[in-house]
């Protein structure tokens, strides 16, 4: 079977502009998760999807938003970047035994 | 405080030496997850332990949760240069609701 996939690899973006990173969860997996990790803060949840609806979600502000689409495919966008929001957004799927399969990550860096 | 404490937060081995990393929860373990990245990387997972007394093993990689502790290790015999990177504990001590809590890592380096 084929990892998780996400895309891009690496993006920069500038403050105040937007950004949409997809992922690609292995194939018959139905919850995707999405987690920042910074140096500083470690890796941190944001939220995870699961048949289209968003059923957790982390403590991170609204400008970090997700969907998740029929076919298990999900996006996070994060409006208005900040320097802050510079980071690698990895993106997992989960087995049915809840084991989370992590994807190769998005590096972003907001200038 | 860090609700997921690894240690040592680095750690320098001879190739060909053992080595242990910990993992302690200020909160019970109900499971715990043991990933592999390397720098800039995705996480790659390595076990995942379920009930107290656990111990799995996979190559040269061992990992066992005592709960009562509310602690895992991960001992790796026979250190290799591919052993060489970050090792992460990951747990759902909110019970999944807040995704999986991880630990800060162990950065670990083989010195050939």
């Amino acid at each position: 079977k084929a990892g998780v996939t996400q895309t891009p690899r690496y993006l920069i973006k500038t403050r105040g502009q937007q950004v949409t990173l997809s992922c690609s969860p292995i194939s018959g997996h139905r919850s995707v998760s999405w987690y920042q990790q910074t140096p500083g803060q470690g890796l941190q949840f944001l939220f995870e999807y699961f048949s289209e609806t968003q059923r957790n979600k982390g403590n991170f502000p609204g400008r970090f938003s997700g969907r998740q689409f029929s076919n298990s495919r999900s996006e996070m966008n994060v409006s208005t970047l900040e320097l802050g929001d510079s980071a690698l957004y990895l993106c997992a799927s989960s087995s049915p035994s809840d084991t989370q399969y992590f994807g190769p990550g998005t590096r972003l860096t907001v200038l | 405080s860090q609700e997921l404490e690894q240690s040592p937060q680095s750690l320098i081995v001879q190739e060909g030496k053992n080595l242990t990393i910990n993992c302690t929860s200020s909160k019970t373990l109900y499971g715990l997850y043991w990933y592999k990245q390397k720098y800039g990387e995705g996480l790659i997972f390595l076990m995942m332990l379920q009930k107290g007394g656990e111990e799995k093993s996979h190559e040269k990689i061992t990992a066992k949760l005592d709960e009562k502790k509310q602690q895992s290790s991960l001992h790796i015999t026979a250190s290799q240069p591919s052993h060489a990177g970050i090792y992460l504990c990951g747990a759902a001590l909110g019970g999944g609701a807040d995704g999986l809590t991880f630990g800060k890592g162990t950065h670990l380096i083989i010195q050939p």
